[in-house]
């Protein structure tokens, strides 16, 4: 399958714990997304990467929130010190930057803060 | 005001109908604009990109009226599989691209 891939799908953790989720992009796509979607709502954006630059982050919802994409292949995001806020679905997209930036979405990995 | 706005819905209509969806936007320097269709506990899947001259691709076709600042969707012929929520997205602005989703629009297909 060469399309976009997320791990875990699925992460059920207290609160107070730190969690990070894994995406692997489309392996030709230089840029990638993270968003967080909750029930009724369009995915929200929180940041996203041109290669291994993170081109935008003022969106993240606080400082508890981060990402990283070292060798500009893929990347993580890691929420530390989780809030029952947090549960939601966390999407990870790709796209080349001079295709239209057409983006292509993996699964998801869905967070349970408890 | 949201950046992207759509009615959430949900629109119930018979297959075989015609159904239209618009989708606002109040960022005039956004660049590119996309609709997605998204099942249910699914991730959002590209259904079709809009372009100012419009553009169609089988049973839908997509608009793009930059002075009103709003896209629009059409179905045609409806079909039960048709049944999801359907998002647009506004995106590119200055150096900074930043993508925006609406909440996205219910569309329920019946027999």
């Amino acid at each position: 399958d060469t399309g976009v891939s997320q791990n875990p799908r699925h992460k059920i953790t207290k609160r107070g714990q730190n969690v990070t989720f894994r995406c692997d992009p489309i392996s030709e796509h230089n840029r990638l997304y993270w968003y967080r979607q909750t029930l009724g709502q369009g995915p929200e954006f929180l940041t996203y990467f041109q290669n291994e630059a993170q081109l935008e982050k003022s969106r993240l919802l606080s400082d508890r929130f981060s990402a990283e994409r070292p060798k500009g292949s893929f990347s993580t995001l890691e929420i530390q010190r989780t809030e029952q806020g947090d549960s939601a679905m966390y999407l990870c997209a790709s796209s080349l930057a001079d295709g239209g930036d057409t983006q292509y979405f993996g699964p998801g990995t869905r967070l349970t803060v408890l | 005001r949201k950046e992207v706005e759509q009615d959430p819905g949900p629109f119930n209509v018979p297959e075989g109908a015609t159904v239209a969806f618009n989708c606002t936007y109040s960022n005039s320097a956004s660049q590119s604009f996309f609709w997605y269709r998204q099942d249910c506990r699914k991730e959002p899947k590209l259904l079709m990109s809009v372009y100012s001259s419009g553009n169609e691709d089988g049973r839908f076709t997509a608009q793009l009226n930059r002075a009103s600042q709003y896209i629009s969707l059409l179905i045609r012929d409806s079909k039960l599989s048709d049944s999801a929520t359907y998002l647009c997205v506004a995106g590119g602005s200055g150096g900074s691209y930043i993508p925006t989703f609406g909440r996205g629009t219910s569309l329920i297909v019946h027999p």
